[in-house]
């Protein structure tokens, strides 16, 4: 089974400021890696995912995570944040032979200008 | 052009009745699944179905029960409702139980007991 462990459960940040979001996995077998976003009131929607490959991994509107397999780790990173970027953040992990998708218990980031 | 659609988006009732959820995805995949996100907004897999069949189903109360009367829908029951029921669940599709591919979720249904 996995499990995932997001280490921040709010952070405020200032537009225009980077923002990490700190995920940790834990997992006998390989892994899938997904973050998910949830914008107030609306469900979730992939923001990227890491399968194989690079390591690193980036979304269209600017947000990068990178693949660590050493520290277990599945960070989520963006050099300069909007105000649209307010929405509550999740990362999750399914490996290679399960059928769910197990998610952390979400990170809520509030953008202030 | 919805990919995974849910009905109805809110849901208020009163406890002891009876209510369903439907879901339907037009994406053409072969597995569905319900989430149950609770007042902290933790993530919690309820059922799973690939190809109409169940294959994941979590400690979760026999008042749920849930349908797939083929691959593109998968519908939830509840009987009895309680107050602890209140949470919005979500219902998502993905292709292949083992592939390397994402879920795409609907919407969401916040039911609230009262």
């Amino acid at each position: 089974a996995q499990s995932v462990t997001q280490l921040d459960s709010q952070v405020p940040v200032f537009e225009e400021a980077p923002v990490e979001l700190r995920c940790n996995y834990s997992s006998s077998v390989s892994v899938y890696l997904f973050w998910y976003v949830q914008y107030p009131n609306q469900g979730l929607q992939l923001l990227l995912k890491y399968l194989s490959g690079s390591t690193l991994v980036k979304s269209i509107n600017g947000f990068e995570a990178e693949f660590n397999k050493s520290q277990t780790s599945f960070h989520l990173r963006k050099p300069s944040v909007h105000i649209s970027d307010t929405a509550e953040y999740f990362c999750a992990v399914r490996g290679h032979n399960d059928y769910k998708l197990s998610f952390g218990a979400g990170t809520t980031v509030t953008v202030r200008a | 052009d919805t990919a995974v659609s849910q009905t109805p988006k809110y849901l208020v009732t009163q406890m002891g009745n009876d209510k369903s959820i439907k879901c339907e995805q037009n994406l053409g995949h072969d597995t569905m699944y319900w989430y149950k996100q609770d007042s902290k907004k933790f993530l919690k897999i309820m059922f799973s179905y690939n190809n109409k069949e169940l294959i994941i189903n979590e400690t979760v109360p026999n008042r749920f029960s849930p349908k797939s009367p083929d691959k593109a829908h998968l519908n939830l029951h509840i009987n009895s409702l309680e107050l602890g029921d209140s949470a919005v669940y979500f219902c998502a599709s993905s292709q292949g139980l083992l592939m390397n591919t994402e879920a795409f979720f609907g919407q969401g249904t916040r039911l609230t007991v009262v």
